[in-house]
């Protein structure tokens, strides 16, 4: 069974400030995970993903994040916000011999000028 | 690539009335998924296909709702009566699924649906 939990409805930050969005997971197989966008009046757009590599993935718009297995985490950072990062963000878990994906709640970002 | 594509893009319908998603996956995509999104429940995951088989339904909301994959290239997602309840934005998602498991899912644009 797989599970994710994304920390936070709601996060806000300054333009050219960092972001950062976390995500945990629950995986009884080794996980894939994938962190995608959604703009407003749009479907969901992949960001990035970890399929067993390496574990600091990069993504597109200057996201990356970490998977970190000890803490079963996979949190989304940039370095610096822009104001089109305003969107909402989703983490999803997968795996090997899983059949779908399963995603979080997702997590509003909102940047201040 | 075109992506996925669905139709229509916005539905404003009377409650009661049938109602028809469309959906046309991305060539050569084995799984497609149909979700559901509101403001008060998130994304939900409707039911999904692989090879055109329905393999989980358990997310659909009641027997008002039905979908079918009669080839490899479309899918509906059909629900009748339609009630207000049932006003939200639709999505569909195809992968390629193979041995090791789901890859990233490819999402359309959605189908907002009204039903007054």
């Amino acid at each position: 069974a797989q599970s994710v939990t994304q920390l936070g409805s709601h996060v806000s930050v300054s333009e050219g400030a960092l972001v950062l969005l976390r995500c945990n997971y629950s995986s009884s197989v080794p996980p894939y995970l994938f962190w995608y966008v959604q703009y407003p009046n749009q479907g969901l757009q992949l960001l990035l993903k970890y399929t067993s590599a390496a574990t600091l993935v990069k993504g597109i718009n200057g996201f990356e994040a970490e998977f970190k297995k000890s803490e079963t985490s996979f949190h989304l950072t940039k370095p610096s916000a822009h104001m089109s990062d305003a969107a909402e963000y989703f983490c999803a878990v997968s795996g090997k011999g899983a059949q779908k994906l399963v995603f979080g709640q997702g997590t509003r970002l909102t940047i201040n000028p | 690539d075109a992506g996925v594509i669905q139709s229509p893009r916005h539905e404003v319908t009377e409650m009661g009335q049938e109602v028809t998603l469309r959906c046309k996956p991305i060539s050569g995509h084995n799984s497609l998924f149909w979700y559901r999104q509101t403001m008060m429940r998130g994304l939900e995951l409707l039911i999904y296909f692989n090879n055109n088989v329905p393999i989980d339904d358990s997310g659909m909301p009641e027997d008002r709702f039905s979908a079918k994959m009669p080839n490899a290239s479309f899918s509906t997602l059909k629900i009748q009566p339609s009630e207000p309840r049932d006003s939200a934005v639709y999505f569909c998602a195809s992968t390629r699924r193979g041995l090791a498991g789901v890859d990233e899912q490819y999402f359309g644009p959605g189908t907002r649906l009204t039903v007054t």
